[in-house]
């Protein structure tokens, strides 16, 4: 089975600029979920997605948001950014969500903010 | 809300002996905790997690870790490093209910030949 997949992986922008980030989760994977990795803060949860809905939501500003198809792929968007937001983004994919269901990572987009 | 603690920034070992990386965690009901590797460049890889059953449980290339209900631990272990065991070590946890899954800050382990 393909694992998950992020595109693209690497992404340079500039302040001010938005940005969108794709994931396609593990074939008959229903949840999804995103984190940012830093340096200094580790990694952070952003949102989780479960059949389209968004189930969990982590401590970031209005400007990400996300979003997830009917076929189980997931986007991300980060307006207005900002240099803080350079970072590497992850995304996860579960059979279902919650408890011991095992999340699956996907390589990364690494977001470049100049 | 569940937290997660790794109280060593790193860990060093030499190629050989048994390794040890730490985890406590914090949650109101009851715990599920993972242990995820990930080497440079590259995302998290899944080594094992504890849903129920033997405290002791058994991952993937070679490594276990053992479940402390009372001390609310998961350490990581494997009896014999090897230096392709170096790499950066994230414990996480979720609790019951539709919680996300919390990271600890991770631990960099680094097995010396």
């Amino acid at each position: 089975k393909a694992g998950v997949t992020q595109t693209p992986r690497y992404l340079i922008k500039t302040r001010g600029q938005q940005v969108t980030l794709s994931c396609s989760p593990i074939s008959g994977h229903r949840s999804v979920s995103w984190y940012q990795q830093t340096p200094g803060q580790g990694l952070q949860f952003l949102f989780e997605y479960f059949s389209e809905t968004q189930r969990n939501k982590g401590n970031f500003p209005g400007r990400f948001s996300g979003r997830q198809f009917s076929n189980s792929r997931s986007e991300m968007n980060v307006s207005t950014l900002e240099l803080g937001d350079s970072a590497l983004y992850l995304c996860a994919s579960s059979l279902t969500s919650g408890g011991g269901e095992t999340q699956y990572f996907g390589p990364g987009t690494r977001l470049l903010v100049l | 809300a569940q937290s997660v603690a790794q109280p060593e920034d790193q860990v060093n070992v030499a190629e050989g002996n048994p390794l040890t990386v730490k985890c406590t965690y914090s949650v109101s009901g009851n715990p599920y905790p993972f242990w995820y590797v990930q080497y440079p460049n590259r995302g998290l890889q899944f080594l094992l997690k504890y849903i129920t059953g033997d405290n002791l449980v058994k991952g993937s290339y070679g490594f276990e870790a053992e479940f402390n209900k009372s001390q609310t631990s998961f350490h990581l272990k494997k009896p014999s490093a090897l230096v392709s065991d170096s790499a950066l070590y994230f414990c996480a946890v979720r609790d019951t209910g539709n919680t996300p899954l919390v990271f600890g800050k991770g631990t960099r382990l680094s097995v010396i030949a």
